[in-house]
């Protein structure tokens, strides 16, 4: 059972807008900022966004994160096949003094 | 360029030990804190380790903790794992990543990981 609430999968069509959800505690999200990570499956996840909606180099703009209280948000705009990933949040748990996951949810594109 | 290359995963029984290395490179190592984090098979991320720049402050999860013991060797680049009384459980691949800072902040190079199999 993960800290952070994401859903098992979400699916889309190309070029259609889907967004992730990942929902924490005051100890988490809460308090601390959001950070998401593509996977492909069978490699290692790589940056996707920091600080709830900072991209590193490199990342589309067509991805964006938000966030509001105890919850985050990944929003992926003019879905493509390439963005057939899992995708993880994560962030800072202040009780556990650790890094805390969701569960990861696997995208679809249709 | 920053690369992160893990070793010493493999096939161990229960109760047995382990000791995962990782050897970076690109970056000037003492300067950076570096986690452990783990992947079950076909299950999501969870955080293991986490040490500072100068190794003087650790952190674990409190399924490894008092089982794991996170150190590093800046002199050699190097982060280490030392993983006793291992259960089926510790099954997963095991990545080295970098933080972004000397502080928890994201995690912005993973290694490729190494597989670790508990099983008799």
């Amino acid at each position: 059972q993960s800290v952070l609430t994401q859903p098992p999968s979400v699916s889309g069509t190309p070029g259609q807008r889907v967004t992730i959800s990942c929902s924490g505690t005051s100890s988490n999200i809460g308090f601390n900022t959001v950070n998401w990570y593509q996977q492909v499956p069978g490699t290692a996840p790589k940056l996707l966004i920091y600080s709830y909606n900072q991209r590193p180099s490199g990342v589309p703009d067509r991805f964006s994160g938000s966030n509001s209280g105890t919850s985050a948000s990944l929003a992926i705009s003019g879905l493509q096949s390439e963005d057939e990933s899992d995708y993880h949040c994560a962030a800072w748990d202040d009780s556990l003094n650790g890094w805390v996951f969701g569960g990861g949810t696997k995208l679809t594109v249709l | 360029e920053v690369q992160l290359l893990e070793s010493g995963g493999g096939l161990v029984q229960p109760g047995g030990s382990l000791r995962l290395s990782c050897v970076a490179s690109g970056f000037r190592f003492s300067r950076y804190a570096m986690n452990w984090v783990r992947q079950a098979p076909g299950k999501g991320m969870e955080w293991v380790s986490y040490i500072s720049g100068g190794g003087g402050t650790t952190y674990y999860a409190d399924s490894v903790r008092g089982r794991f013991n996170i150190s590093r060797d800046n002199s050699k680049n190097t982060l280490y794992v030392q993983m006793n009384s291992l259960r089926a459980e510790d099954t997963a691949t095991y990545y080295c990543v970098k933080d972004y800072g000397n502080y928890p902040y994201y995690f912005d190079y993973w290694g490729q990981g190494t597989p670790v199999a508990v099983s008799s």
